[in-house]
């Protein structure tokens, strides 16, 4: 089975410009995470949704940023405008609940972003 | 409070000795996961081991067991006979059922396993 897929794997844009960064979970997983990772920050939850439906997004920094999942494949995170700041890496994954034990997360290979 | 604590921000271990990196977590929930997560230089996040609280025993995984002490709130990896390709980060994370099965991550240790 393919694993969680992002793209873009790199991303370097200019201050100002929007970015929007793309997930397909596992098929069957109920749950999506974002996760952002910075040297300074270590890995922060951003986002996460149960069956398309955000749960806790007291993760997103601001309102520059966003997060949208359509349906059950597909997700996005979207930042406009960028700023320098943002630059990290950025992760999603996806897995079942708790209940589906062990319910550890799959993580994609990130996207590597760099706003300049 | 932070909900999962790792205190050793770095360490060092010589090669084919057993290294413990210490985690301790924070939780009302009585349904929970713990997770240990390895990150090399590559940067790919990869599952190394689960306890769940209720289990009895101590899981292990190859050379990877956790050391469970529930009473204390501990969840402690021990990587036995460390090898070099066990230098990375390693992140202790959990995962409380009761609670919309958020994930919690601590701010990890770096291993470095020494020839």
């Amino acid at each position: 089975d393919a694993g969680v897929i992002q793209s873009p794997r790199h991303e370097v844009t200019e201050m100002g410009q929007e970015v929007t960064l793309r997930c397909k979970p596992i098929s069957g997983h109920d749950y999506l995470f974002w996760y952002r990772q910075t040297m300074m920050r270590g890995l922060e939850l951003l986002i996460y949704f149960n069956n398309n439906v955000p749960i806790d997004d007291s993760g997103m920094p601001e309102d520059r940023f966003s997060a949208k999942m359509p349906n059950a494949s597909f997700s996005t995170l979207k930042i406009q405008p960028s700023e320098p700041r943002d630059s990290a890496v950025y992760f999603c994954a996806s897995s079942l609940g708790l209940a589906g034990s062990p319910g550890e997360l799959f993580f994609g290979e990130g996207s590597r972003l760099t706003v300049l | 409070a932070q909900k999962i604590t790792q205190t050793q921000p770095g360490m060092f271990v010589q090669e084919k000795e057993a290294v413990t990196l210490d985690c301790t977590y924070d939780t009302s929930d009585p349904s929970y996961g713990l997770f240990w997560y390895k990150q090399p230089s590559s940067g790919e996040m990869i599952f190394l081991i689960y306890q769940g609280s209720y289990d009895q025993q101590n899981a292990t995984e190859g050379r990877y067991s956790l050391n469970f002490q529930k009473a204390r709130k501990s969840a402690n990896l021990v990587i036995s006979a460390s090898q070099l390709g066990d230098s990375a980060m390693y992140f202790c994370a959990m995962r409380e059922g009761s609670n919309f099965n958020k994930f919690y991550f601590g701010s990890g240790t770096k291993l470095n396993v020494k020839p």
